[in-house]
């Protein structure tokens, strides 16, 4: 494996349901990030991880937890989400902290 | 006022055309500038990264930024159909904190048909 990967590439889930997705990056950085991409919207910043510490949260629903065991790995925890909520979640690294970074291919989330 | 304008087109081209996307910024304390490209079904791929004023050549593909008019540009020459993809600009300002996370653009979809 080589760059950002990220599982499932698709989810479809009710709104009660709990599901969890993950994100690995093999290229050896220190920052990790979730995104949020909508449908013409700009993408937005969920959360920033810098060497496994939470430093961003931009006022994200609670029913979106985060969680980064290691500088490698990221996972973003759902539960009872809401269908606004469907969109491409993307996960990203960088070496340092909001400079170059590279994306992983997304998990297509649907709420239904 | 959005923080970055970018027009979302879509823009259609013949193939071998010159190809300008562009974005306008109002915070002048945006110091490093980025095209990321995205193909359907995938997540966004660095195409260039540039600081200064200036332009920036990979190949095909010049970045182009005008500080003193907060406008940035992607050109592309001699575009081919494998070009096809939404192109985001994204821009930050300086340091290693919150205060330096990128903001995107919109987003341009671009179709070079053959």
């Amino acid at each position: 494996e080589t760059g950002v990967t990220q599982t499932p590439r698709h989810l479809v889930m009710g709104m009660t349901n709990k599901k969890s997705l993950k994100c690995e990056q093999h290229l050896g950085h220190n920052a990790m990030y979730w995104y949020k991409q909508s449908a013409k919207k700009p993408l937005e910043l969920m959360f920033v991880y810098s060497l496994e510490e939470r430093v961003e949260n931009n006022s994200v629903p609670s029913r979106f937890s985060p969680e980064c065991p290691n500088s490698s790995h990221l996972f973003l925890h759902l539960h009872t989400l809401q269908p606004e909520d469907s969109a491409l979640y993307l996960c990203a690294s960088s070496q340092i902290i909001f400079y170059e970074q590279y994306f992983g291919p997304g998990t297509r989330l649907t709420v239904t | 006022q959005k923080e970055v304008e970018q027009d979302p087109g879509p823009l259609s081209v013949p193939e071998g055309a010159i190809v300008s996307l562009n974005c306008t910024y109002s915070n002048s304390a945006f110091q490093y500038f980025m095209w990321y490209r995205q193909y359907s079904r995938k997540g966004p791929e660095l195409l260039m990264y540039t600081y200064s004023s200036g332009n920036k050549e990979d190949g095909r593909f010049t970045a182009q930024v005008d500080k003193s008019s907060k406008y940035i540009s992607l050109f592309i020459r001699d575009s081919q159909p494998s070009d096809s993809a939404t192109y985001l600009c994204a821009m930050r300002r300086a340091g290693g904190t919150s205060y330096g996370k990128l903001t995107f653009g919109q987003g341009t979809i671009l179709t070079v048909h053959p």
